[in-house]
């Protein structure tokens, strides 16, 4: 069974750059598309974007200025920036698998990322 | 943006009773070509990771118990628990993944009573 497993810092300061990796173990990253997606306190989840093992990638618009996601396939990972942060940007972070463009099947346990100084 | 509103906001019901939780979407979310609808119903337990309930609106996910269930098609669309467990208290969201961005639903909360 594919196991998907965020990590990376849990505060971050303003203005400054947010990153998270995802592991995935029990299957290739080599197929599917690979996703990211937050849930803001009190808030429903949001889409940030996804890659695929090209590399080829797509975005959320209202974050699109702001993020980068890459992949590593070589260690079974991909990974998330988000550059510029404030305070809205306080979230739990999950890394979730999508099956072929379509819909999400395996989620990360999650990161809770705290934006504070 | 297909804004996706679900309705109630929280449900609280008796042990064994029927739970319905609804989804509607601002537009239709059915691909005419393959006459399917791209929504999805995930269940989100603290301390754990979503969980697939439901894709293509009503084909339940391997593993899930058949109290679940999916219905609806265009813009409208329901989950139902047939029988509600103590296991199934959690917030319930549902998502389309018709168009990017793909968007969920603010959440439902269900409760026992």
């Amino acid at each position: 069974q594919v196991q998907l497993q965020e990590s990376g810092p849990g505060v971050v300061k303003p203005s400054e750059t947010l990153s998270l990796t995802c592991t995935v173990s029990g299957g290739s990253i080599s197929k599917n598309y690979w996703s990211w997606m937050r849930l803001p306190p009190g808030k429903g989840p949001e889409w940030i974007g996804y890659v695929y093992n090209s590399g080829n990638t797509q975005y959320n618009p209202s974050l699109k200025s702001r993020v980068t996601i890459s992949i590593d396939t070589s260690k079974n990972q991909f990974s998330l920036k988000l550059s510029s942060v404030t305070a809205a940007d306080t979230a739990v972070y999950y890394c979730a698998r999508v099956v072929s463009l379509f819909y999400i099947d395996y989620w990360g346990q999650g990161t809770l990322v705290t934006v504070s100084s | 943006d297909i804004v996706v509103t679900q309705s109630p906001d929280s449900l609280a019901v008796s042990l064994g009773e029927r739970a319905t939780i609804n989804c509607k979407s601002s537009q239709s979310v059915l691909y005419s070509s393959n006459n399917k609808n791209y929504l999805a119903w995930f269940q989100l337990k603290p301390g754990q990771p979503p969980k697939l309930l439901i894709y293509w609106a009503s084909t339940r996910e391997s593993g899930v118990p058949d109290r679940f269930s999916g219905s609806g098609s265009g813009t409208d669309f329901t989950l139902t628990i047939s029988s509600l467990q103590a296991e199934d208290v959690a917030v319930y969201y549902c998502q389309q993944y018709y168009n990017t961005p793909w968007t969920f639903g603010q959440g439902t909360k269900v409760e026992v009573k």
